[in-house]
């Protein structure tokens, strides 16, 4: 099945810095790439997702690219704001939600 | 529209008793699963469905049992509870699998086993 490791555990960044954070991924077939956030005692939520055939996907100050020759993907957040802090999981899979296989996800404290 | 409801919030167990998880959702979402969420192990997939009457394992289905009966309700049941069940147990779906627009997640039922 699929593996995802996700790098660093923990990120402490100055606000208004920049954030990133690195996933790999095992399954060649995987074709979907989901980020998803979760804030201290609350559910994970979606910020942004990419698929295959694209190699980077921008969302405001939030951004993914993807390398499927290196099977891996990178999450970048710009212009960081206490708000950002959480904790990212990013996610593979073949089709879709589909047995989605998560990342161990990464804590970032932004810093005032 | 509620979203993804589950229930208990919170349940403590001694070990070898059974219990239910309940989830539900109102949005007619074809895809539904179940996730456990350990300290710095991430979000592993216990089992999911793709429709009324469909379930398929996940990637840690050992100890737990569901069944689709309806669109709206996917219950995991542990049959007999152990220590390492202790966890957070989140409830998700979806429109259809392929879909991009995201897992939609319960507010989660933190369960302790004694």
């Amino acid at each position: 099945g699929e593996n995802v490791e996700q790098h660093p555990s923990t990120l402490s960044v100055q606000e208004g810095d920049s954030a990133v954070i690195k996933c790999t991924y095992s399954d060649s077939a995987s074709n979907y790439f989901p980020w998803y956030k979760q804030e201290l005692g609350k559910r994970p939520q979606l910020i942004i997702d990419i698929r295959s055939n694209v190699g980077e996907k921008k969302d405001q100050r939030i951004a993914v690219t993807l390398n499927k020759t290196a099977k891996h993907f990178s999450l970048h957040i710009t212009e960081t704001q206490p708000e950002d802090s959480a904790v990212y999981f990013c996610a593979a899979s073949i089709t879709g939600n589909e047995k989605l296989t998560f990342g161990t996800g990464t804590r970032l404290t932004i810093i005032p | 529209n509620a979203g993804v409801t589950q229930t208990p919030k919170f349940q403590v167990l001694k070990t070898g008793q059974s219990m239910t998880l309940q989830c539900a959702q109102d949005m007619n979402h074809e895809y539904m699963s179940w996730y456990r969420q350990d300290p710095g192990m991430g979000l592993r997939l216990i089992h999911y469905s793709v429709g009324a009457g469909i379930t398929d394992q996940g990637e840690v289905p050992n100890g737990y049992n569901v069944s689709r009966s309806t669109t709206e309700d996917f219950p995991l049941r542990l049959l007999s509870a152990a220590p390492s069940q202790t966890s957070v147990y989140f409830c998700a779906s979806s429109y259809s699998r392929g879909t991009s627009a995201g897992l939609s997640f319960g507010p989660g039922t933190r369960l302790l086993v004694l």
